[in-house]
């Protein structure tokens, strides 16, 4: 079955710092997805991917899809406090209609 | 808009007991998901409807779980009985297509469910 790889499973650094997610398919997917969760509340929307070799930024956080479109990067900059939580990557595998999302990343960022 | 809205954020009850979860989507979007959330499989998709006929509940995990959709502004999510393994925190969401450019599905804050 269609799954999404999430690595790490965990993160800590201290604040300033850069770090990177990534969340890998089997599968080329249809369109991929990158969303925030905190704890105790539900996911918050950060970007979507759809091209091969496509590239997205908000503030400090950059999101990349590869050219085969089975694997996706999550780049944060200088990050903050703020930026703790957990980091999901959510995908339609071409060829179905359905949603699948990677175990997620936890973030921890030290002040 | 006040956003996809669940009822309630939590839930204590004891094995065997019916549990009923509630969902008020964002008005005008066609979809709805139910998730189901837990540290050991993540987030899982449970049932979607569109324009309120449930089109794939294949995610649903046995016959205890049903979700209806009455109407466009409101679904349930409903366990009977209730089992201890149940516990997690579920999730609705809605979305105006199923995929589609920048638009996502909006979630609400889940239902914190714990069966005893």
């Amino acid at each position: 079955s269609q799954e999404l790889e999430q690595s790490p499973q965990s993160l800590i650094v201290q604040e300033g710092k850069n770090l990177t997610i990534n969340c890998t398919s089997s599968k080329t997917l249809y369109g991929l997805y990158w969303y925030k969760q905190k704890y105790g509340e539900g996911l918050i929307f950060l970007m979507m991917l759809q091209k091969g070799g496509e590239e997205k930024s908000h503030e400090k956080i950059t999101a990349k899809l590869d050219e085969k479109k089975q694997q996706s990067s999550l780049h944060i900059t200088a990050s903050q406090p703020s930026h703790a939580g957990i980091y999901l990557c959510g995908a339609g595998p071409s060829g179905t209609y359905k949603y699948i999302f990677g175990t997620g990343t936890r973030l921890k960022v030290l002040a | 808009d006040a956003g996809v809205i669940q009822s309630p954020r939590h839930e204590v009850t004891e094995m065997g007991q019916e549990v009923t979860l509630r969902c008020k989507p964002i008005s005008g979007h066609d979809y709805l998901f139910w998730y189901r959330q837990t540290m050991m499989r993540g987030l899982e998709l449970l049932i979607y409807f569109n324009n309120n006929v449930p089109i794939d509940d294949s995610g649903m995990p046995e016959d205890r779980f049903s979700a209806k959709m009455p109407n466009a502004s409101f679904s349930t999510l409903k366990i009977q009985p209730s089992e201890p393994r149940d516990s997690a925190v579920y999730f609705c969401a809605s979305s105006l297509y199923f995929f589609g450019g920048e638009e996502t599905q909006y979630f609400g804050p889940g239902t914190r469910l714990l069966v005893l």
